[in-house]
């Protein structure tokens, strides 16, 4: 059974805050995904990562594929309120041209004071 | 809008009712998922359909009965439910082939009493 831990489980700081969320298995993955996941809310998809050492940014947020894909971070610069959520990662392995099955961690609770 | 859409979104039932989810996606896919996400547990992949045919079955008790009668819809049928079932249940979609994004709906928060 593959697993994906996520830390911390909680987070809470203020605004204009550093922080970095850690995605860790002992698994190989073909690929990694981040979710941001509302209250009432599906998760929805903020980036994937393929190759390993891959970093992608996408405004304040930054993604990092370990170099072996087996580990992940999310960096979020300045955060702001409005980044408030359960981030999510999970790592896909392609299931026999079937689709791609996800292994998803445990998530993260952030929460940004004003 | 993430082009699946989940009904009822939210859903109250007894454990001896019979009643069903629906899901459908609107973005061309070929695979879609049910999931479960409960409190204090990672989500859990509970049925993968895959061109219209099922090829996962994640030990899921027999009370959960999955249909998808076309690429578009996928319906999860409840009968005699547990408290211990009271969940979101999500519904994604993703390309059988080639593709890595697992698109969600905004899920059915179901209640078992």
């Amino acid at each position: 059974t593959q697993l994906l831990e996520q830390s911390p489980q909680f987070l809470s700081i203020q605004e204009g805050e550093n922080l970095t969320v850690y995605c860790n298995s002992s698994s190989v993955f073909s690929s990694l995904q981040w979710y941001r996941q509302e209250p009432g809310e599906g998760p929805v998809l903020l980036v994937t990562v393929v190759t390993g050492g891959e970093v992608k940014k996408l405004k304040r947020l930054t993604f990092q594929f370990g170099d072996a894909r087996k580990d992940s971070s999310l960096h979020i610069t300045a955060a702001q309120p409005g980044d408030t959520g359960l981030y999510l990662c999970a790592g896909q392995t392609p299931y026999n041209n079937a689709g791609n099955m996800l292994t998803f961690g445990g998530g993260t609770r952030l929460m940004v004071k004003p | 809008e993430t082009g699946v859409t989940q009904t009822p979104r939210h859903l109250v039932m007894g454990m001896t009712n019979k009643k069903s989810l629906k899901c459908e996606q609107h973005l061309g896919h070929n695979a879609m998922y049910w999931y479960k996400q409960s409190a204090k547990k990672p989500l859990e992949l509970m049925f993968v359909y895959s061109l219209e045919e099922r090829v996962e079955n994640n030990s899921v008790p027999s009370r959960f009965s999955p249909e998808c009668p076309n690429s578009s819809h996928l319906f999860l049928h409840l009968h005699t439910l547990q408290p211990e079932d009271s969940a979101l249940y999500l519904c994604a979609s993703s390309q059988a082939t080639g593709g890595y994004e697992q698109y969600f709906g905004p899920g059915t928060r179901l209640t078992v009493t």
